[in-house]
């Protein structure tokens, strides 16, 4: 089974400046796809960027980039010129094969998450 | 483009009781996702569907939880009876279609409390 681990439970950041989350996992499987999810506190899960395991380009958008460390199964956000709009929760999810034995199913898993704080 | 809808936003019941959760994925969206979020911890799933058929419902404790999306559109989450610990959020979210580069769009969840 695949498992996400983030281990700041907290960060914070001033405003303007460059932050970096982490995000470790494992799994055995070749063909893969890791996400940043973003939870403001309206609970609504937004989408911030994607990296498909088999590009060894990392993923870019906008302010948000990915340090992405395939042998490593390492899987960092960098948000550079942080606003203040980026308060939030931040997840790391991994879409692969799921466990389930039945079908070819995909699963998403999730990380405990990191909330971010941006202060003034 | 409307986004994946949910209801109700709150729920506050005794423990025993039943409770029921409904989800309107996006239009066209074949495959359906419910997540629990328990305080402090990530989004678990609990079940997946693709149409109307069940994909994965291997993290679905079965013995008081149940859910089914008739018609491959609206679908509703139940759990009866329910205990303290299903206090949680319970996400809905939907995806185009099943597989690899499927970006999966969640709504705002159902706050459940159970006292």
């Amino acid at each position: 089974a695949q498992t996400v681990t983030q281990s700041q439970p907290e960060m914070s950041v001033q405003e303007a400046e460059t932050v970096t989350l982490s995000c470790t996992y494992d799994t055995s499987e070749n063909n893969y796809y890791l996400f940043w999810y973003k939870q403001p506190p309206s609970r609504q899960m937004i989408l911030v960027i994607r990296q498909e395991a088999y590009k060894q380009q990392n993923a870019t958008e906008n302010r948000f980039s990915v340090n992405f460390q395939k042998a490593a199964k390492s899987f960092s956000l960098k948000i550079s010129d942080s606003q203040l709009g980026d308060t939030a929760m931040y997840f790391c999810a991994f879409l692969g094969p799921g466990t389930y034995s039945g079908a070819g199913s995909y699963q998403l898993t999730f990380g405990k998450g990191t909330k971010l704080s941006v202060i003034p | 483009e409307a986004g994946v809808a949910q209801s109700p936003r709150y729920k506050i019941i005794e423990k025993r009781q039943s409770v029921a959760f409904w989800c309107n994925p996006i239009s066209g969206h074949a495959t359906l996702y419910w997540y629990q979020q328990i305080l402090g911890q990530g989004p678990k799933l609990l079940i997946q569907f693709q149409n109307n058929g069940v994909v994965d419902d291997s993290q679905l404790p079965k013995d008081r939880f149940s859910a089914e999306r008739l018609k491959g559109v609206d679908s509703t989450l139940k759990i009866q009876p329910a205990k303290l610990e299903d206090s949680a959020v319970y996400l809905c979210a939907s995806s185009l279609v099943y597989g690899f580069n499927t970006e999966a769009f969640f709504g705002q969840g159902t706050r459940l409390t159970v006292v």
